[in-house]
């Protein structure tokens, strides 16, 4: 069974330019969620995708815009990148049973993206 | 909304000694509790969970965590440092309905020596 996997592993970029991430799920797994790492700092979340569509939001401007693809993969999009968006990027793939409470379902991270603004 | 702190950004103890990582979490729902590790350079790592049950909950590693409502508490422990534990180390939140994000703690370093 293949694990989470996200490309690239690394990335410089300058302020004002665009950026996407990838990630692969997990097999068998219908939900992805993003997040973003700062140095120093926990995860934040950014947003969650189920079955293509977005299931959730954090406090992120919408310059971070993302896509869910048929087969589950995802794509995060950063436009109009500044100084700040330097971080790792972390995705974390679930599969999501049902919505009712008391359902756990739990999240399997990637290695991450770590990008540079300069 | 929820929220999690971790009670010092950076603990160091001696191999062989007890760890202890502090966590209380806010939450106005039940809550499920986590406590991740990060390696240099790598990603997370679930270490353990609490979503129902029993309170104690045991990880890998070696790692238990007590669910401690009362005290709003999810602290982590280790009886015996070892020198692989060095790590930084998040506590997290999510609901237990709905979809489910993590809200995570700003992270203790373990540093552990000789």
């Amino acid at each position: 069974e293949t694990g989470v996997t996200q490309s690239p592993t690394h990335l410089i970029k300058t302020r004002g330019q665009q950026v996407t991430l990838r990630c692969s799920s997990q097999s068998g797994h219908n939900t992805v969620s993003w997040y973003q790492q700062a140095l120093g700092q926990g995860p934040q979340f950014i947003f969650q995708y189920y079955r293509e569509e977005e299931n959730g939001r954090g406090n992120f401007p919408p310059r971070f815009s993302g896509l869910q693809f048929p087969n589950y993969s995802s794509e995060l999009n950063v436009n109009a990148l500044e100084l700040d968006d330097s971080a790792l990027y972390l995705c974390a793939s679930s599969h999501t049973r049902g919505l009712a409470g008391g359902v756990y379902n739990e999240q399997f991270f990637g290695p991450g993206t770590r990008l540079t603004v300069l | 909304a929820q929220s999690v702190t971790q009670l010092g950004s950076h603990v160091s103890v001696s191999e062989g000694a007890l760890v202890l990582l502090r966590c209380n979490y806010s939450s106005s729902v039940p809550p499920y509790l986590f406590w991740y590790v990060q390696y240099p350079n790598q990603g997370l790592q679930l270490l353990l969970k609490y979503t129902t049950g029993a309170t104690l909950v045991k990880g890998i590693n070696g790692f238990e965590a007590e669910f401690k409502k009362s005290e709003t508490s999810f602290h982590l422990t280790k009886p015996s440092a070892h020198m692989s534990d060095a790590a930084e180390y998040f506590c997290a939140v999510s609901q237990n309905t709905g979809f489910q994000k993590l809200v995570f703690g700003t992270g203790t370093r373990l540093l552990v020596s000789p």
